[in-house]
């Protein structure tokens, strides 16, 4: 059982607009601005699309975009695109024995 | 550019022992940390310990203390990663990310796949 809590799928049609949760505790995701989230297509590593909560790296499209409300972060992808289909994990900074904890995954399927 | 380059594939028996490397280029080698996650077939990702590069810091995922080391050789500004008694379901893709200021794995190495097999 991950740490953080994720839907396991998701959906939207080319266009729309899809948010995937992530829920942790005070000790991660409520009381840090350290939430990332990571974009795996098949067969491929993880990629960085969103950092401390809503900062995006160079290079990944603004129409990714993260937030935070209490112990629960979201990632918002608008405009969805078929090359958007992947993957996604939310992970943490934590205050518990380890480090970091992650999510356990959202597959998003774009109709 | 910025990269970390893991080293081959591994295959090995149960209750032997794999070390995994991550060479790093293109930035200051002491001024991030390692972490290491590693992803099971067909499951999600899973941390498994940070080190830091610039002092050789440690922290690791409870369920693997004991059975795993990670060190550093800043002269080759490379990360090594060392699991012992190895069992089937430590079978996966071994990842190194650089971790550090943002707390974020911005840059991951390709992977490794380790196979533990009899």
């Amino acid at each position: 059982q991950s740490a953080l809590t994720q839907p396991a799928s998701v959906s939207g049609s080319p266009g729309q607009s899809i948010t995937i949760s992530c829920t942790g505790t005070s000790s991660d995701v409520g009381g840090y601005n350290y939430v990332s989230w990571y974009q795996q297509h098949p067969g491929k590593a993880p990629k960085l699309m969103i950092y401390d909560v809503s900062d995006r790296p160079s290079g990944v499209s603004n129409r990714f975009s993260g937030s935070k409300s209490g112990n629960t972060a979201s990632l918002t992808i608008s405009g969805l695109q078929a090359e958007d289909e992947a993957d996604y994990y939310c992970s943490s900074y934590t205050t518990s024995s380890t480090l970091v904890v992650f999510g356990g995954g959202t597959k998003l399927t774009v109709l | 550019q910025v990269q970390l380059v893991q080293s081959g594939a591994e295959v090995k028996k149960p209750g032997a022992s794999v070390k995994v490397s991550c060479k790093a280029s293109g930035y200051t080698f002491a001024s991030y940390g390692i972490s290491w996650v590693r992803q099971a077939p067909g499951q999600g990702l899973e941390w498994m310990g940070w080190i830091s590069a610039y002092n050789g810091n440690t922290n690791f995922a409870q369920n693997l203390q004991g059975r795993v080391t990670m060190t550093t050789d800043t002269s080759t500004s490379t990360a090594y990663m060392e699991l012992r008694s190895l069992r089937s379901d430590d079978t996966a893709m071994y990842y190194c990310a650089r971790w550090g200021l943002p707390y974020a794995f911005d840059i991951w190495g390709q992977g490794t796949v380790v196979t533990v097999s009899s």
